[in-house]
This record gives structure tokens, C-alpha cells and sequence, in this order.
């Protein structure tokens, strides 16, 4: 089983430049989230999405947009990137976003370099 | 604010037991996870609390306090693979996942 799958693995980009992080999930979940880990700070919420075609901010949305076509994708698109946007990202999913128990379950990552 | 806070780093022997500590001050709470995530790798679920209480699961325990904003993970028979960075969250009023730093922890033999 494929769970959550992200694309690229890692990316080397130059400062402007635009970019879109792709994220695929087969479990048929609901909600999507997309965060960001920098080293000594906890996961940060950019965007979330709790069902196909809502969307919504989170932490950090400044810089990223997303968008929610289908219940599979969440790509996260960075418009101009800037060296700040230097992290590791990550995409989840979770059955519901309603309700305590709420696990998430983490794609694989995608590290981004801006230069 | 929101805030969780954890150890950042803990050192501790391989067959032993350690426990990594866990506070926090959130809008509201809804239940608190704990994931592990190795170096490199995305974070995995290891347990939930709701409730008051200890929940066991083979060599890992959580435990959890609502009045005192306090839960722990406890991590028996210690092995080398358990060396890996341990998250707390907890689900806010909104049902948002609030994180933690993690703690680093690293096995030694």
C-alpha cells in the first residue's frame, strides 16, 4: 500500500522561482494537511484541507497556496520562493478532521532548498 | 498562546527505561498523541490519551494528566533502534494538531 506519496524527494531551487510540492494519498481520506519542520521548532500547519474542494490556513500560510481538486491530491505551491521557505515538507492525511482521534499519517517529505 | 514543551535531547542506556515528559497550555483540549519520527524519516503514530490514565502498548506506555496539562511516554527494554525524535501533540478546541519540538533521543550502548 502506497498510504501518502510526495514528490519531489528533494529540490534545489533559486530565490523567484515558483514550485509546486506534489502529494498523493490512496486511503480515501478527508482531510489533508501540509506542514513544515525546521530544525528545533515543532511541525507548522501551512495549509489543511478537511474535504475535497475546501481549504483552508493554517500556522504559516504566507508564501503557499494549495488547492483541492479531488480527494487524492494537495499539491502546495510556493509563488516566489524565498530563502525562509528552506525546510522539510510535509504532507498528512487523516480520516476525518472532526473528533479527538484524529491520527495522521506522513508522507515521506519533500527538502527544499532555496537559494 | 498555544505551547508544548519537551526536552529537547535525552541520552539514555541501551535495556533501560526512559521517560520523556510532556506539558502543555492549549486552547482546549481533545486528546494528545505521541509519534516517532527517525532522522529522515516522516513522524509515525505510536499512541493516544484522552483520558486520565496510563495506555500500555508492549515496551511503550503513555500516560496522561488533564488537570495538570502533563503527559509522559515511557519507553522500556530500551533497544538501538528506538533512537529517534519523540512528538508530542495535542488536538486543540479546533481540532488542530498543536506540536511540540520532539525530543532527540539517543541510545547508548
Amino acid at each position: 500500500t502506497a498510504g501518502i506519496t510526495q514528490a519531489p524527494t528533494s529540490q534545489i531551487l533559486a530565490a523567484g522561482r515558483s514550485m509546486t510540492l506534489r502529494c498523493t494519498q490512496d486511503m480515501r481520506h478527508n482531510a489533508m494537511y501540509w506542514y513544515r519542520q525546521d530544525l528545533g521548532l515543532g511541525l507548522r500547519l501551512i495549509h489543511y484541507s478537511n474535504t475535497a474542494g475546501t481549504t483552508g490556513k493554517g500556522e504559516v500560510p504566507d508564501g503557499y497556496s494549495v488547492s483541492r481538486a479531488n480527494t487524492d491530491d494537495f499539491p502546495l505551491t510556493l509563488a516566489s520562493a524565498v530563502p525562509s521557505q528552506t525546510s522539510v515538507y510535509f504532507c498528512a492525511s487523516s480520516d476525518s478532521w472532526e473528533g479527538s482521534y484524529n491520527e495522521q499519517f506522513f508522507g515521506p517529505g519533500t527538502r527544499l532548498t532555496v537559494l | 498562546g498555544q505551547n508544548i514543551d519537551q526536552p529537547t535531547e535525552m541520552t539514555a542506556t541501551e535495556g533501560a527505561i526512559v521517560q520523556i515528559n510532556c506539558t502543555y497550555q492549549t486552547s482546549g483540549f481533545n486528546g494528545l498523541f505521541w509519534y516517532q519520527q527517525h532522522a529522515g524519516e516522516a513522524p509515525t503514530f505510536l499512541s493516544y490519551n484522552v483520558l486520565d490514565g496510563l495506555e500500555e502498548k508492549g515496551r511503550f506506555s503513555s500516560f496522561l494528566s488533564r488537570s495538570k496539562g502533563y503527559s509522559y511516554l515511557l519507553l522500556k527494554e530500551l533497544q538501538m533502534k528506538d533512537s529517534a525524535s519523540y512528538l508530542c501533540a495535542v488536538v486543540d478546541s479546533n481540532y488542530q494538531l498543536i506540536w511540540g519540538a520532539g525530543t532527540k533521543l539517543i541510545i547508548k550502548p
